[in-house]
């Protein structure tokens, strides 16, 4: 089982709609990352989160860590929000090692 | 400010022949990440430096990788007798990392590998 679950991994939507993408882990981590790989291959961070809330723009990315769960929802989703979206996490044990999931790729049509 | 850049963009080698791939990290950056990309998988993360600290290799997948970075600056990951399955995509990303604590990190356009 990998360290590090993303669901789904692959998501159709229409133009407007929330969208939702999970991510779960197995490891004690001190830092979440979420990271958006365009269709070109090039990397944003988008958030690094170890605990609650954050939001930019339409993008909110929350975290339970007793839960070892994060999700990052779009709001008003649209075509240009295609791309692959990764979780990662930064363990806990004093390595600075990220540890990826598989990524989500979606896809907004218009 | 420039953001990380890296060189080349693409390399196209032979088996067996070593490679070297270069990073510029964002300057003031303490902290520098190499990942690899193969074709369909995920990233994997393959070395980190800290300053002057040792660097965390444990991500380094054999002894024909390795990795220098000059203080703060300029890293260069190599890759010696490439083989088919060295073929991915090879990231840099670095970060401020003030006090030793989580930072975002910034990636760069990275140096896509393929050997033949």
């Amino acid at each position: 089982k990998n360290e590090v679950e993303q669901s789904p991994q692959n998501l159709t939507a229409q133009e407007g709609e929330f969208i939702t993408i999970n991510c779960s882990y197995s490891v004690g981590i001190s830092a979440l990352h979420w990271l958006q790989q365009h269709p070109g291959g090039g990397i944003v961070s988008l958030f690094m989160l170890s605990s609650g809330k954050k939001k930019h723009g339409r993008l909110i990315a929350t975290i339970n860590i007793q839960e070892k769960h994060s999700s990052l929802h779009i709001t008003a989703s649209h075509p240009r929000d295609s791309a692959v979206y990764i979780c990662a996490v930064r363990l806990d044990r004093g390595s600075e090692k990220l540890v990826f999931g598989k990524g989500t790729k979606l896809t907004v049509n218009p | 400010g420039a953001g990380v850049s890296q060189s080349p963009s693409n390399k196209v080698t032979e088996k067996g022949k070593d490679v070297e791939l270069r990073c510029d990290p964002i300057s003031g950056h303490t902290a520098l990440y190499w990942y690899r990309q193969r074709l369909g998988q995920g990233l994997e993360f393959l070395i980190y430096f800290q300053g002057n600290s040792a660097p965390d290799k444990s991500g380094l997948p054999s002894d024909r990788f390795s990795a220098e970075r000059t203080g703060e600056s300029v890293s260069t990951l190599t890759i010696q007798r490439t083989q088919q399955e060295d073929s991915a995509v090879y990231l840099c990303a670095s970060s401020l990392q003030l006090a030793g604590l989580p930072d975002t990190q910034y990636f760069g356009p990275g140096t896509r590998l393929t050997v033949l």
